[in-house]
């Protein structure tokens, strides 16, 4: 897998947009940009991947830069339940198995 | 749809004994899937990827005979933790991916294990 780097930490106000930003400047092109999140004692939520074209589901929007090597997770309307760590990862497609690195604490106040 | 069942949620187990956690895969059948480990305050780390009707493959410095995998069947894996010690008390996490690009992994909600 290739490496990414994210902040350690995020601080984001209720009801905003949270913004998370990812770099993976070594991503191959068959690589995918997925990112969970890891509520306290819980297992990961998968949250949206893509590969090159911006993605949108219900939880979050993934913006992929055109060169690949970065990438931004947008929350468009942070609660406070969206407190978590979120992880970033480059991984093939089939089967690839996912190496999860430090991630960004997101805390969401009120 | 796509959920990864573990069971247990938490065990407390003496050290000498094993625990075995199971992991299944309920709406979808997964040939792979994968068990981590997490320490307090750290990421997760993948131990090894469970492959069904064949051996599982360790990542490096996890040792195969006291983490015993077996994927005896396309919707359940299971991790026997062997003669456990205190230094084995973690979170153990498994995870499988429903076929097609559409999903991405999913995970189970956790085993947390320890050993007094």
């Amino acid at each position: 897998d290739a490496k990414t780097t994210q902040p350690t930490s995020m601080d984001c106000a209720e009801g905003r947009a949270a913004n998370l930003p990812c770099n993976h400047s070594t991503i191959s092109g068959n690589e995918y940009v997925y990112w969970y999140r890891q509520i306290h004692s819980q297992g990961p939520q998968y949250i949206i991947h893509g590969l090159k074209n911006n993605e949108t589901n219900e939880m979050a929007s993934l913006i992929i830069t055109e060169d690949r090597k970065s990438s931004t997770l947008i929350l468009p309307h942070a609660t406070l339940r969206d407190t978590a760590v979120y992880y970033c990862i480059a991984s093939g497609s089939n089967d690839y198995k996912l190496s999860f690195g430090a991630g960004t604490t997101v805390t969401v106040r009120a | 749809g796509a959920v990864v069942s573990q069971h247990p949620s938490w065990v407390i187990c003496k050290s000498g004994t094993s625990v075995k956690i199971e992991c299944r895969s309920l709406d979808f059948q997964a040939t792979t899937m994968f068990w981590y480990r997490q320490f307090p305050k750290q990421s997760l780390m993948l131990m090894a990827t469970s492959n069904e009707g064949s051996k599982a493959t360790y990542e490096q410095g996890v040792e195969k005979d006291k983490f015993l995998i077996n994927h005896a069947s396309l919707t359940l894996s299971t991790l026997t933790v062997t003669s456990a010690h205190p230094e084995d008390s973690s979170f153990y996490i498994c995870s499988a991916r429903p076929p097609g690009t559409a999903y991405g992994y999913t995970f189970g909600s956790g085993t947390r294990l320890t050993v007094v």
